[in-house]
């Protein structure tokens, strides 16, 4: 029953840095997405891939890169990580685009 | 603009009382409206969606929610809390697909003993 999983749990990184979010699903869904919680914002869509080999951008991309690796997994990159990259991120999946939305646990980032 | 207004930050509640979370939108077209709840340190989880038809929609867990268009409103509510329910909510709104969700800001609900 894993659903979907996210690592790192929590990070720590210097401003300038690079790092990669991985997040895999095992639900078998068509749509991956990435979300930033930001403290009294609510989510915020960074970018989503409708299907394996698609990818697009959402509300908040500048400064994040995806990848669609294959149908399980969805990566998170920050080329160039800045302060204002603090944030809680989550990688959700659902069958199709309307279907209902499975969230990981989340990845604490700081940049310092 | 579309937007979605949860107006109370936090909100406490006494063990078996009753609960009711607001939700208010502003949104071009029919609305499709969810509540998702969020445990500490957890992913959020559905609680219940509406459609269309029957404009109170029972979820899981005991929630219920009431979709009034004439209010632009999507309040949450249980008759009687646990100490479980201490989590933060929070209700979205969208069109045709999860890429065009409107999520509000949540709030986060405290169970007094």
């Amino acid at each position: 029953n894993a659903g979907v999983t996210q690592t790192p749990k929590f990070q720590v990184l210097k401003t300038g840095q690079s790092m990669t979010l991985q997040c895999a699903q095992d639900m078998n869904h068509n749509s991956m997405y990435w979300y930033r919680q930001d403290p009294g914002m609510g989510l915020r869509l960074i970018y989503y891939s409708a299907s394996e080999g698609t990818t697009d951008k959402g509300e908040v991309p500048n400064g994040y890169n995806v990848s669609r690796l294959n149908k399980r997994e969805f990566s998170l990159r920050l080329e160039s990580a800045a302060p204002s990259q603090t944030s809680v991120y989550f990688c959700a999946s659902s069958g199709t685009g309307r279907d209902t939305i499975y969230f990981g646990e989340g990845s604490w980032l700081t940049v310092v | 603009a579309q937007s979605v207004t949860q107006p109370d930050i936090h909100i406490t509640v006494s063990e078996g009382a009753s609960l009711e979370l607001r939700c208010n939108y502003s949104y071009g077209a029919t609305p499709y409206l969810f509540w998702y709840v969020q445990s500490p340190g957890q992913g959020l989880q559905l609680l219940l969606k509406y459609f269309s038809g029957d404009t109170l929609v029972q979820g899981i867990k005991g929630f219920e929610a009431e979709f009034k268009r004439s209010q632009s409103s999507f309040n949450l509510r249980k008759p009687s809390v646990h100490w479980s329910d201490a989590a933060e909510y929070f209700c979205a709104v969208g069109g045709y697909s999860n890429y065009q969700l409107i999520w509000g800001a949540g709030t986060k609900l405290i169970i007094k003993p």
